[in-house]
């Protein structure tokens, strides 16, 4: 069965410190994988996807087949950071249904 | 646009009664799913429609539990004879329809609160 694994539940780091979101995922076949992130009061959103190989804010995420991760990077954490975030895997054949982990809530502190 | 709007935002059920809950997808989007998020877990798959069509139910309790996206008006989650377990943050989503298909970009709700008593 598909598995998302967030070991973290709370990450907490100072204002400039680089922050690393673990996620590990559990899928014999070729996974999509996705970031989505909720700040505080507002709707759980999408951050970034392993596909489009891009930096959405700072944040990147590479995706590792070998360790079966895909782990949310940003060298300077900013305190505008700090938001709940989720990683998601959908599958080939039914790309709409997405897994979600149970999130990792990222404190950056002043 | 307003986004997707999910209402009630919170809803207090005794058990046996029967829950609704309600979203209203972003203009232009044709395709609604439905999340569940239990406390300290990740959001969960249950449904998956197009109007007037269900897609993809494999996520949904097989009993008491039902959705649909009539023509006109919004998508419906029904939840009937709640038990406590049904406790909950229910979650819709929208996405629209592209020639390349499901991007992996969905549009959350703000969700629904429902709490059985």
């Amino acid at each position: 069965a598909q598995r998302v694994t967030q070991p973290e539940k709370l990450l907490s780091v100072f204002k400039g410190a680089p922050v690393e979101l673990k996620c590990n995922y559990s899928y014999s076949g070729s996974p999509e994988l996705f970031w989505y992130v909720q700040y505080s009061r507002q709707r759980l959103q999408l951050l970034l996807r392993h596909i489009s190989r891009e930096s959405i804010k700072g944040f990147t995420a590479d995706l590792n087949k070998g360790e079966t991760s895909f782990h949310l990077k940003k060298p300077f954490a900013q305190e505008e950071d700090s938001a709940m975030y989720y990683c998601a895997l959908s599958r080939m054949d039914s790309s709409y249904k997405l897994i979600f982990g149970s999130g990792t809530r990222l404190l950056v502190r002043p | 646009n307003a986004g997707v709007m999910q209402n009630p935002r919170h809803l207090v059920r005794r058990r046996g009664q029967e829950a609704r809950l309600r979203c209203s997808p972003m203009k232009g989007h044709s395709h609604v799913y439905w999340y569940r998020q239990l406390p300290e877990e990740g959001l969960k798959f249950m449904v998956y429609l197009q109007k007037e069509n269900i897609i993809d139910e494999s996520g949904m309790p097989k009993e008491r539990f039902s959705a649909e996206f009539p023509k006109e008006g919004p998508s419906i989650l029904r939840i009937q004879q709640v038990v406590r377990g049904d406790s909950a943050a229910y979650f819709c989503a929208s996405s629209p329809r592209t020639r390349q298909g499901f991007t992996g970009e969905l549009f959350f709700g703000e969700g629904s609160r429902l709490t059985v008593l």
